[in-house]
């Protein structure tokens, strides 16, 4: 059972840009969760998606970034004409509908703005 | 902002126990605590939780307190492979219902295991 899978990895995007950030969760996982870590601290949750619905986004700041996790296919994180302070590891994951206090973390994508 | 205090570091002599100790005394009745870690550069991994009784599991051992205001993660033989961060969380329920509340990562306590 493959793991909670982000791509890509690294990301390098000139200000103003368009970043586009994808998550597959774990198998049989229809909860998704997004968190940010800015160098040197601690992670912040970003926002709590159910399949073609969000839960809770109470983390997402107000513009620029958007989040969807369709029907089908990958959860996506998006983010608007990027700016420096964008620039972190971002985290996703996943849990199983059963054991929702087990998140199951992927490797994160880490977004560089120019 | 999290509810819980760690110290920020520990050095742990490989093969030895590691302990690790959190403050959570605002801890409500229906708030566990959970405890993940932080490998360098990787996403946090989910290690145990608990309520008031102790837990074990293969990774580790959790040790709450009566009056639950604290806590102790217990790695009985740290190996190098446990250096890292590691974060103790309150957070609420483990139902369906209620265990989908995201986590509130504090600034964990920095683990480093020592050959």
């Amino acid at each position: 059972n493959a793991g909670v899978m982000q791509n890509p990895r690294h990301l390098v995007r000139r200000r103003g840009q368009e970043a586009r950030l994808r998550c597959s969760p774990m198998k049989g996982h229809s909860h998704v969760y997004w968190y940010r870590q800015l160098p040197e601290e601690g992670l912040k949750f970003m926002v709590y998606l159910q399949k073609e619905n969000i839960i809770d986004e109470s983390g997402m700041p107000k513009e620029r970034f958007s989040a969807e996790f369709p029907k089908e296919g990958p959860s996506i994180l998006r983010i608007q004409q990027v700016v420096r302070g964008d620039s972190a590891a971002y985290f996703c994951a996943s849990s199983p509908r059963d054991r929702l206090y087990e998140q199951y973390f992927g490797p994160g994508t880490r977004l560089t703005v120019t | 902002d999290a509810k819980t205090t760690q110290p920020p570091s520990m050095d742990c002599a490989e093969g030895r126990a590691a302990n690790l100790p959190c403050n959570h005394s605002t801890i409500s009745g229906n708030e566990y605590v959970y405890w993940y870690r932080q490998i360098h550069s990787q996403g946090p991994q989910y290690i145990i939780h608990g309520l008031k009784n102790n837990e074990t599991n293969e990774m580790a051992s959790l040790i709450i307190t009566e009056d639950r205001k604290s806590s102790t993660l217990i790695l009985p033989h740290a190996t190098l492979r446990d250096t890292a961060v590691y974060y103790c969380i309150v957070r609420a329920g483990t139902s369906s219902v209620s265990g989908n509340t995201p986590l509130v990562f504090g600034k964990g306590t920095r683990l480093s295991v020592i050959a």
